[in-house]
C-alpha cells in the first residue's frame, strides 16, 4: 500500500512569490493535515482538511491556505513568501473514523527555501 | 493550551546501553499519545501509540512506552539500543477527539556509537 506522497521534494522561491505544495493521502484516508517543521521551532500544526472542508487551523497567518479535492488530495498555498517560511512542510493523513483510528501517517515532506 | 515537553535535547549512548526518553504533556482531559521517529534522510514514522487500555505499549523495533496518567508522562524506553536507532524522536499528543491536531515536542536527537 502506498504511503502519503508529497510534491515537489524541493521548492525554491523568492520573497513575495507564491508557493504551492501538494499531498496525496493514503488510499482510504479522508483527513489531511499540514505541519511546518522549521529549524529551531519543531513541528507545528498548520491546517486540517476532512471531506473537502477546512476543519481547523493552527496559529499561522491567512496567507497560509489550502484546499482538499474530491479525491482527498490536498494543496497548501503560501502567498507573499517571507524568508522565515523556509521550512520542511509535512503532510499527514488519517482515517478519521473515531479516536481509536485517528493515527496520522506522514509523507516525506517538501523542503521550501525562500531566498 | 496543550504542550509537550521532551526533556532531553540530545542523548548520546553506546550500543547495548538502555534508553529512556522523557515526555510530559499538559492537558487535563483524555489524550492520545504517540512517539514518532525520523531516521536520517527518512520521513517521520510512527513508533508506537497509546489510545486506551494497558498503559504499557509496545512498538516497532523493540521500543516501548509507559503512560503514567498521574504524572502526565509517556516515556519511551528500549533495553538495548543499536547503532541503527540513531535518529530524532518526537513525542506527540492530541486530545481524545478524532481529527485534532498533533502537538509535538521539540524532539530528542539520539546518537548511538558502535
Amino acid at each position: 500500500e502506498a504511503g502519503v506522497t508529497q510534491s515537489p521534494t524541493h521548492l525554491i522561491k523568492t520573497r513575495g512569490q507564491q508557493a504551492t505544495l501538494r499531498c496525496s493521502p493514503i488510499s482510504g484516508h479522508t483527513s489531511v493535515y499540514w505541519y511546518q517543521q522549521a529549524l529551531g521551532l519543531g513541528l507545528q500544526f498548520l491546517l486540517w482538511y476532512d471531506e473537502g472542508e477546512e476543519r481547523n487551523r493552527g496559529n499561522f497567518p491567512p496567507r497560509f491556505s489550502g484546499r482538499q479535492f474530491p479525491n482527498y488530495s490536498s494543496e497548501l498555498n503560501v502567498n507573499a513568501l517571507e524568508l522565515e517560511d523556509s521550512a520542511l512542510y509535512l503532510c499527514a493523513s488519517s482515517l478519521h473514523r473515531g479516536p481509536s483510528t485517528d493515527t496520522q501517517y506522514f509523507g516525506p515532506g517538501t523542503r521550501l527555501t525562500v531566498l | 493550551a496543550q504542550s509537550v515537553s521532551q526533556h532531553n535535547h540530545h542523548v548520546i549512548l553506546s550500543e547495548a546501553a538502555s534508553l529512556e526518553l522523557g515526555c510530559n504533556y499538559s492537558y487535563g482531559g483524555t489524550v492520545n499519545l504517540f512517539w514518532y521517529v525520523q531516521y536520517p534522510g527518512q520521513h517521520l514514522q510512527l513508533l508506537l501509540k497509546y489510545f486506551s487500555g494497558d498503559p504499557l505499549v509496545k512498538g516497532i523495533k523493540g521500543f516501548e512506552a509507559e503512560f503514567i496518567k498521574s504524572k502526565f508522562s509517556f516515556n519511551l524506553r528500549k533495553p538495548s539500543v543499536q547503532w541503527s536507532d540513531t535518529a530524532e524522536y518526537f513525542c506527540a499528543v492530541n486530545a481524545n477527539q478524532a481529527g485534532t491536531a498533533l502537538i509535538f515536542g521539540k524532539g530528542t536527537t539520539l546518537s548511538v556509537s558502535s
